[in-house]
Parts: structure tokens; sequence; C-alpha cells
């Protein structure tokens, strides 16, 4: 099993250009999670998704949008790049079918906005 | 929203010294997570503590959930290299099944 994978691991971007940061695991897990991690800010949760067909907000969620495509597949979405938004991007999720559940991490995208 | 604060920031330790960091929050959890993140690397869980309490280990690790269920520690016993990293702990309260993450202390071991 590849567990929680992501493209690309690497980008830079210019103001104003967009991506999409794409996101798959392969445990049959329900809920997907995207967080940025900065120096000294620790993780921070941008969008869930507690079940396939459904997305909700977290804590940093302004200038993102996200897919949750299928049951495998997350992605995040940057319409218009900016400065800000110069972080280390990942990917988690988690089977939550107990409850609270280990989350199981990407091996992240660095992604630079010049 | 839940607050949590995770201290020190940085630890600078002789190999075979020991190491601590604490992570302290201000509304009774539920359960507690720790995770460890190796430089250029990902989060990793390590463990989840759930009763007031709690003490588990794992080989030089010892995890303590508070007995109010408000803060919890990461100790080290006989730091080595391989334990260089950043360690997470994340929050979980009421219902919720999201952790909140604290900020991590990252410990820096000398040889």
């Amino acid at each position: 099993n590849a567990g929680v994978t992501q493209t690309p691991k690497f980008q830079v971007l210019k103001t104003g250009q967009s991506m999409t940061l794409q996101c798959a695991q392969d445990m049959n897990h329900n809920s997907m999670y995207w967080y940025r991690q900065d120096p000294g800010m620790g993780l921070r949760l941008i969008y869930y998704s507690a079940s396939e067909g459904t997305t909700d907000k977290g804590e940093v969620p302004n200038g993102y949008n996200v897919s949750r495509l299928n049951k495998r597949e997350f992605s995040l979405r940057l319409e218009s790049a900016a400065p800000s938004q110069t972080s280390v991007y990942f990917c988690a999720s988690s089977s939550r079918d107990r409850g609270p559940d280990t989350q199981y991490f990407g091996p992240g995208t660095r992604l630079t906005v010049l | 929203g839940q607050q949590v604060m995770q201290i020190p920031q940085y630890q600078h330790v002789q190999e075979g010294e020991d190491f601590t960091t604490y992570c302290n929050s201000s509304t009774t959890l539920s359960n507690i997570q720790w995770y460890k993140q190796r430089p250029g690397g990902h989060p990793v869980f390590l463990i989840q503590l759930v009763k007031s309490g709690e003490v588990k280990k794992q080989k030089r690790l010892t995890f303590q959930f508070g007995e109010a269920k408000k803060n919890s520690s990461l100790h080290i016993t006989a730091t080595q290299t391989t334990d260089v990293g950043t360690y997470f702990c994340a929050l979980l309260s009421g219902g919720s099944y999201i952790p909140t993450f604290g900020r991590g202390t990252s410990l820096i071991v000398h040889p």
C-alpha cells in the first residue's frame, strides 16, 4: 500500500497563477484533510472532508477550494496564488470508524509563490 | 475555539540528556495524540491517550495525560540523534474527531 500520496512534491508559482494539488489514499479511509504548515505555526487545517461528497471549511480556508472527487481523492485548488500562500501543504486521511483516529499524512507539497 | 499551548518551541540537548515537551489546553479534552515530524518529512502518529492520568511508554518515550485531561507531556529519556525532529500534540475535545495541532517542539540533539 502506498498510503497517502501527493503531487507535485515541489511547485513555484507566480502571483495570480492557479494550480491544483492532488492527494490520494489507498487505505479506504472516510475522512481526508488539507493542512498548511508554516514555520513556528504548526499544522493549520484548511479544509476537510468527512466522507465522499462532503467538504467543510477548517481554520484557514480563504483563497482555497477543494473537491472530494471520490473516496480516494481529495484535491486542493488555489485559484489566484498569493505570496502569503507560500507554505508546505500536507494531505491526511483517517478512518474515523470508531471516533477520533490516527491521521496518516502524505509527504507534502512545497509551494513557493513569487 | 480551542486553544493549545505547546512548550518549549525549541530545545537543544546533548546526546544522552533527557527531553520533555508539554502541551496545555484551555478546555477539557477527550483525547490527545502525539506526532513526530523528522526534518523535511511529514508528521507520523506516535500515540493516543484517552484516560485521565494515563501513562504510556514506547521504549525511551513516556507519554502522560493529566488528571484533569487538560494537559499532556512527552518525555524522552537519554536522547539519541535519531530523536531529532518536531513533536506535535494534537487535541480532541467534545465530539469532534478533528484534532487541533499545537505549534510543536523542535528537538535538536548534539552528538
